[in-house]
């Protein structure tokens, strides 16, 4: 069975700080790692994924998150908080198939002025 | 491409009623499932399916059933809706890669 572990539901940051999200995953199989965020009131729009390719991965709007394989994690950063910025983020872990994709319980990210 | 479109957007149920939820997909993808989300639980899944004719249970598929006449459509049924299925329900679509592209959701309220 696999597991994602979001740690802290809640994280504040000021405008222009650093962004850190944690995510930790268990899997049996090696995992395929998602981020995803959700605006108020939309649907869950992909930021970025890890597919066993490069270790760090790129994503949109400056974030990016690192495959750490030895401590099962996945976390995401972005070096300077934006107001937009401020929404809930989602790690999610997919079974090798594809077909069950498992999410942690998310993040909201609040940005102060 | 409209891509994942879902209807209605909110929806509001008495106990015992029964209801579909509609999913529609244009980007001819195989797969597509159904999520709830729920506070501080993040999204877990109901149903999903591989392709026209092929359904198989999620994580949570109690009280929900589905199926695939075509490829572009999955609707979710509720056959006798309760309380604790208030939540936020979302339809999702995959193509050949592994990453899932979601609806805008529905907002069901079970009184």
């Amino acid at each position: 069975a696999q597991s994602v572990t979001q740690l802290g539901s809640h994280v504040s940051v000021s405008e222009g700080a650093l962004v850190l999200l944690r995510c930790n995953y268990s899997s049996s199989v090696p995992p395929y790692l998602f981020w995803y965020v959700q605006y108020p009131n939309q649907g869950l729009q992909l930021l970025l994924k890890y597919t066993s390719a490069a270790t760090l991965v790129k994503g949109i709007n400056g974030f990016e998150a690192e495959f750490k394989k030895s401590e099962t994690s996945f976390h995401l950063t972005k070096p300077s908080a934006h107001m937009s910025d401020a929404a809930e983020y989602f790690c999610a872990v997919s079974d090798g198939a594809g077909n069950m994709l498992t999410f942690g319980g998310g993040t909201r990210l609040m940005v102060k002025p | 491409n409209a891509g994942v479109t879902q209807t209605p957007k909110f929806q509001v149920l008495k106990t015992g009623q029964s209801m579909t939820l509609q999913c529609a997909q244009d980007m001819n993808h195989e797969y597509m499932s159904w999520y709830r989300q729920d506070p501080g639980m993040g999204l877990r899944l109901i149903h999903y399916s591989v392709g026209a004719g092929i359904t198989d249970q999620g994580e949570v598929p109690n009280g929900y059933n589905v199926s695939r006449s075509t490829t572009e459509d999955f609707p979710l049924r509720l056959l006798s809706a309760a309380p604790s299925q208030t939540s936020v329900y979302f339809c999702a679509s995959r193509g050949r890669g592994y990453e899932q592209y979601f609806g805008p959701g529905t907002r069901l309220t079970v009184t």
